[in-house]
């Protein structure tokens, strides 16, 4: 597609759920980022994904985070028994390689745990 | 560790008013830097980036920012505000590691009067 698609855009959960969230980059890029925007901690980094692989998994919050990446293109990032801290803006971005070039994001998905 | 302080949180200007929005880097080598424009419910857009060469990069919407290596800015500026510009503005920077992670600062947030 044209942009960096994300679904659902908003997702209202109970705390204890899994939730999956979907990111669709653009035609092409090879590098896949996944960043959390909250209130509390502004904009950070999760995870990055270049093909299929993701080398460093340091920046996921918790082990109840985890995220993959099929074919090359479209990622999930996974959250197991969601915690009201979980809530959240879950950003993905891509770009065309992990050359320094510039990401491009999506729109997000609003996360929200009851 | 790379680090990126906005210092200001909120700037309000009048429509029509220069801006200066200000960004301070901390890294060790040559920098890449970018700033973002978040607006209400929208993902991040890329206004502009640096790599090398210019040290006044021109960007979309027409702002423009000039990297200082002395001071270690970054600083976005634009000659007149439209009231559209009204948005969250980030600036950010590659972190060392070689897989283009992007370390935010916290944002400043513009408001236009009329």
């Amino acid at each position: 597609g044209a942009g960096v698609s994300q679904s659902p855009s908003n997702k209202v959960t109970e705390k204890g759920k899994d939730v999956e969230l979907r990111c669709d980059p653009i035609s092409g890029h090879t590098a896949l980022y996944w960043y959390r925007q909250s209130l509390g901690q502004g904009l950070e980094f999760l995870i990055y994904f270049q093909g299929n692989s993701a080398p460093d998994k340091s920046g996921l919050p918790s082990d109840r985070f985890s995220a993959e990446r099929t074919g090359g293109s479209v990622s999930t990032l996974t959250i197991q028994r969601t915690q009201q801290e979980d809530s959240a803006v879950y950003l993905c971005a891509s770009s065309l390689d992990l050359g320094n070039q510039p990401q491009h994001f999506g729109d997000g998905t609003r996360l929200s745990i009851l | 560790a790379q680090s990126v302080t906005q210092p200001d949180i909120h700037i309000t200007v009048s429509e029509g008013a220069s801006l200066e929005l200000r960004c301070n880097y901390s890294y060790g080598a040559t920098p890449y830097l970018f700033w973002y424009v978040q607006s209400p419910g929208q993902g991040l857009q890329l206004l502009l980036k640096y790599f090398s060469g210019d040290t006044l990069v021109q960007g979309i919407k027409g702002f423009e920012a000039e990297f200082k290596r002395s001071q270690s800015s970054f600083n976005l500026r634009k000659p007149s505000v439209h009231w559209s510009d009204a948005a969250e503005y980030f600036c950010a920077v590659v972190a060392s590691g070689g897989y283009n992670k992007l370390i935010f600062g916290a944002g400043t947030r513009l408001a236009v009067h009329p």
